[in-house]
């Protein structure tokens, strides 16, 4: 089973500020990748897929890249909203999809 | 508006049974790679078992040979039989979508939550 690992798990950004999430896996998935934001008492959300691609609706200032192991999520400038947890998932070796363990974007 | 509502859940013994249902709106079910995916509280996001458009299924370690994914195409519903539930389990559980395929997932329900406890 591929192990993914994130990034910090907390990171402590302030507002309009630009946030930087890492992602690595332990083995090559290629760029079968997404990333996803939970916020409280909410469902997860898609965001990215296939590493860089994004979403139906989903804000430019949220980019994806990387391929192989190491991906990155980007928000170039944080909104309040974009406070939140969020995970990265492979979807090369499946099944199982597995994630990440998250990391937490506090103010 | 494309949604997933999930019901079902509730507080179940140790060793008891639950079902829970997905029922999908302005999509088809059968037509989509659908699955289960639940996080335990204070937890990551893990995926439990996946029905494919073609009927295959697959499931977690987990839960295999306890868990059945099925789907009611007249009811446009997706089911998660649970059975000889553990402790384990206890868990906010998700249906979602595939976009494309079995992963990733674009469309979520709110989840619904299982409580497995004495």
């Amino acid at each position: 089973e591929i192990v993914m690992t994130q990034s910090p798990a907390t990171l402590s950004v302030s507002p309009g500020e630009r946030a930087t999430l890492s992602c690595r896996a332990s083995q090559s998935v290629s760029s079968n990748l997404a990333w996803y934001q939970q916020k409280p008492g909410q469902a997860p959300r898609l965001l990215i897929y296939d590493a860089s691609t994004r979403d139906t609706g989903i804000p430019a200032r949220f980019s994806g890249s990387g391929s192989g192991t190491e991906f990155t999520l980007t928000i170039s400038s944080l909104q309040s909203e974009d406070f939140a947890v969020y995970y990265c998932q492979q979807y090369d070796n499946w099944p199982p999809g597995t994630f990440g363990q998250g990391t937490k974007l506090e103010i | 508006e494309v949604q997933l509502v999930e019901t079902g859940g509730g507080l179940v013994q140790p060793g008891g049974s639950l079902r829970l249902s997905c029922a999908a709106s302005e999509f088809t079910v059968s037509r989509n790679y659908m699955s289960w995916v639940r996080q335990a509280p204070g937890k990551g996001l893990e995926w439990v078992t996946v029905i494919y458009s073609a009927g295959r299924t697959y499931y977690a370690d987990s839960v295999k040979g306890r868990f059945t994914i099925s789907r009611d195409n007249s009811k446009n519903t997706l089911y998660l039989q649970m059975n000889s539930l553990r402790a384990e389990d206890t868990a906010m559980y998700y249906c979602a979508r595939g976009k494309s395929g079995a992963a990733p997932w674009d469309i979520w329900g709110q989840g619904t939550m299982v409580t497995v406890s004495s």
